[in-house]
């Protein structure tokens, strides 16, 4: 069980467009979402905790409104990466937490690469 | 300010038994977790601790001591599958996982 995916696993596009990636949880609910960023051979950086049906909460100095993220339902939310430049290519990795438990269940990431 | 520390990186040999380290210093305390996490791909889940004490799940175990800020990780009988970064993180008040920086463990035969 607490099984999170994520889809896509790997995209490239060009710089200026945007891209958006999803994460589900499947066997369960999950209250709150967290998008977490990674470069490489650097630790898990928070970028935003999203609870289902309220705005997402951003960490400080991540833009909200390059980062889109909803949380429309108990199973689904989405990261939405607008006008994508090189220096937002990274590791994107979700993760979900049912409400009333403090594990947080991974997603195996989303590799971006903005040419 | 919180903080988690935890060595960068460590070394150990097949077969043996390496403990990695993590302090914590954080607004509040609601559970230590322990992921393992191989390189290009997601952290797993290892352990989580919320009170002082050891926990032993198969080859590894966690120990937590709230006192001093305190946890480790053990890895007993080695195998080069377990090479990989050991991330320690820390849930505060606000129920927020605070990340170490992950120990790259290498393993060598």
């Amino acid at each position: 069980g607490a099984v999170v995916s994520q889809h896509p696993s790997w995209v490239i596009c060009k710089s200026g467009t945007s891209v958006k990636i999803e994460c589900r949880s499947l066997d369960f609910q999950a209250t709150t979402m967290f998008w977490y960023r990674q470069f490489p051979k650097q630790s898990l950086m928070l970028m935003a905790t999203s609870n289902e049906g309220s705005k997402a909460t951003y960490e400080q100095g991540v833009e909200k409104d390059k980062f889109l993220i909803n949380h429309a339902s108990l199973t689904l939310s989405t990261l939405t990466v607008t006008s994508a430049h090189p220096e937002d290519s990274s590791f994107y990795i979700c993760s979900a937490r049912a409400g009333g438990y403090n594990e947080q269940f991974f997603g195996p990431g989303t590799r971006l690469t903005v040419l | 300010g919180q903080n988690i520390d935890q060595p960068t990186e460590m070394t150990a040999t097949e077969g043996a038994i390496v403990q990695i380290n993590c302090t914590y210093q954080t607004s509040g305390f609601n559970g230590l977790f322990w992921y393992q996490q191989h390189a290009g791909e997601a952290p797993t889940f290892l352990s989580y601790n919320v009170l002082d004490g050891l926990e032993e799940k198969g080859r590894f175990s966690s120990f937590l001591s709230r006192s001093k800020g305190y946890s480790y990780l053990l890895l007993k009988e080695l195998q080069m599958k377990d090479s990989a970064s050991y991330l320690c993180a820390v849930m505060d008040s606000n129920y927020q996982l605070i990340w170490g920086a992950g120990t790259k463990l290498i393993i060598k035969p």
